[in-house]
Formats: C-alpha cells, sequence, structure tokens
C-alpha cells in the first residue's frame, strides 16, 4: 500500500525562524512528489518534484527530492505569520489516478 | 474563467438523508475526483474519473457514489448520509496531457458537510 508520511504533524514557530517540514514516502510507482499550502479553504501547488537533488526554489520556500533515501523537505526562512497554514505532501504515480496525500503539518507562526 | 464550481458550499444533513454534492469545471480537463478532509487525515480519494464515460474507486468509496455526466460535471452522492460522512468535500481535475500531469491539479473551494 501506498504511503505518505508527513513530520511534524504540528510546528509552533515564531515570525522571522527558519523551519524544515518532512515528507518520507513509500510508493510503488513513483513519478513526483507535490507540495501544497491550505489555509482555509482548498489547497494550493507549491512544488512539484521529479529529479532527485534538484532544488527547487520560489521566494522564502524551497524544496528537494532525495529519490534515493524516499524522502523530500519543505524548507521555510524567514517565516512570516501569513505562512501558517497546513502543509501537505503527496505523490502521484504520473496516472489519472490521483495523488496520495500525506496527513499534513499543521504550522502556526507567532508574531 | 470560474475554474472548478463545487455546490453547495455548505450543508447540515440528518442521518438517512440523501444529497448529491456537485462538481463542474470550465477547464476542458479529462480528469476528475473527489476527496474527503478529515482533521489531521490529509485528503483521501474517494471516486475518480479518469475520461468521460469511466469511474472507478478511490481509497475511500464505500457510502458513496458517482456520477460522470459528462466531460464537464461529476457528482458525488450519499445515498444514505451517516455522521461518519461529516467531512469537507473537495473536487479536484486534471488535464490529464503532458508528461507531468501531477503539475495539472485544480482544487475546486470545498463542500463543508455536517452530519447529525
Amino acid at each position: 500500500e501506498d504511503k505518505v508520511v508527513q513530520s511534524p504533524l504540528s510546528l509552533v514557530v515564531h515570525e522571522g525562524d527558519t523551519v524544515t517540514l518532512n515528507c518520507s514516502y513509500e510508493v510503488t510507482n513513483f513519478r513526483s512528489l507535490l507540495w501544497y499550502k491550505q489555509e482555509k479553504k482548498a489547497p494550493t501547488f507549491l512544488f512539484m518534484l521529479t529529479s532527485s537533488g534538484i532544488e527547487k526554489k520560489s521566494g522564502r520556500l524551497s524544496s528537494i527530492l532525495d529519490k534515493k533515501e524516499l524522502f523530500s523537505i519543505l524548507n521555510i526562512t524567514a517565516t512570516q505569520t501569513g505562512d501558517s497554514a497546513v502543509y501537505l505532501c503527496a505523490f502521484s504515480g504520473g496516472g489519472a489516478d490521483g495523488l496520495t496525500f500525506g496527513k499534513g503539518t499543521h504550522l502556526i507562526i507567532q508574531p | 474563467n470560474a475554474g472548478v464550481t463545487q455546490t453547495p458550499k455548505f450543508q447540515v444533513l440528518k442521518t438517512g438523508q440523501s444529497m448529491t454534492l456537485q462538481c463542474a469545471q470550465d477547464m476542458n480537463h479529462n480528469s476528475m475526483y473527489w476527496y474527503r478532509q478529515d482533521p489531521g487525515m490529509g485528503l483521501r480519494l474517494i471516486y475518480y474519473s479518469a475520461s468521460e464515460g469511466t469511474t472507478d474507486k478511490g481509497e475511500v468509496p464505500n457510502g458513496y457514489n458517482v456520477s460522470r455526466l459528462n466531460k464537464r460535471e461529476f457528482s458525488l452522492r450519499l445515498e444514505s448520509a451517516a455522521p461518519s460522512q461529516t467531512s469537507v468535500y473537495f473536487c479536484a481535475t486534471q488535464s490529464g496531457t503532458g508528461g507531468y500531469r501531477a503539475r495539472g491539479y485544480t482544487f475546486g473551494s470545498g463542500t463543508r458537510l455536517t452530519v447529525v
């Protein structure tokens, strides 16, 4: 059975801190790993990673995939209160049969 | 360009009642999905439709039925609602083309369903 495990499940930090969110996976047919940010409503896309060792960056957010060790991390530097959200990791087998999600990391940034 | 539209946004049902959640997309995407999200559980796939005319079970299909009415619309039906079906339901679409189709997922804004 395909599995995506995120850690920690929740995290509280102060504004300005750097956080690292973890995602490990055990899947039979890996094609890509995705990160989403979910605030009050629908998940919004952050990154898609398909190749090992290549960092994707967008402003203060970055992510990297290790296909040998089967994990990915999402880094957020200089955190702001607007970064407070649930961060979801998901994998795709590349077909049309949907994404498999982890349970998410609930990140709270305190002023 | 509305993207993915779900109706209703909120619903309260009594145990045993039935209802249909509607999802419509104007993105001309081939694949459509229904997920449910419970606290601390991430999103779990209920049913999906890879293309018009086909539907398949996902991880948690029990208690639900779906209809892919046409390319635009994919509905989710609860025949006899149970409190365990209290959840937030998301419809999503995917273009179904290209080498890395996963990037093309688009989510609706969700339906919050409470069964009492």
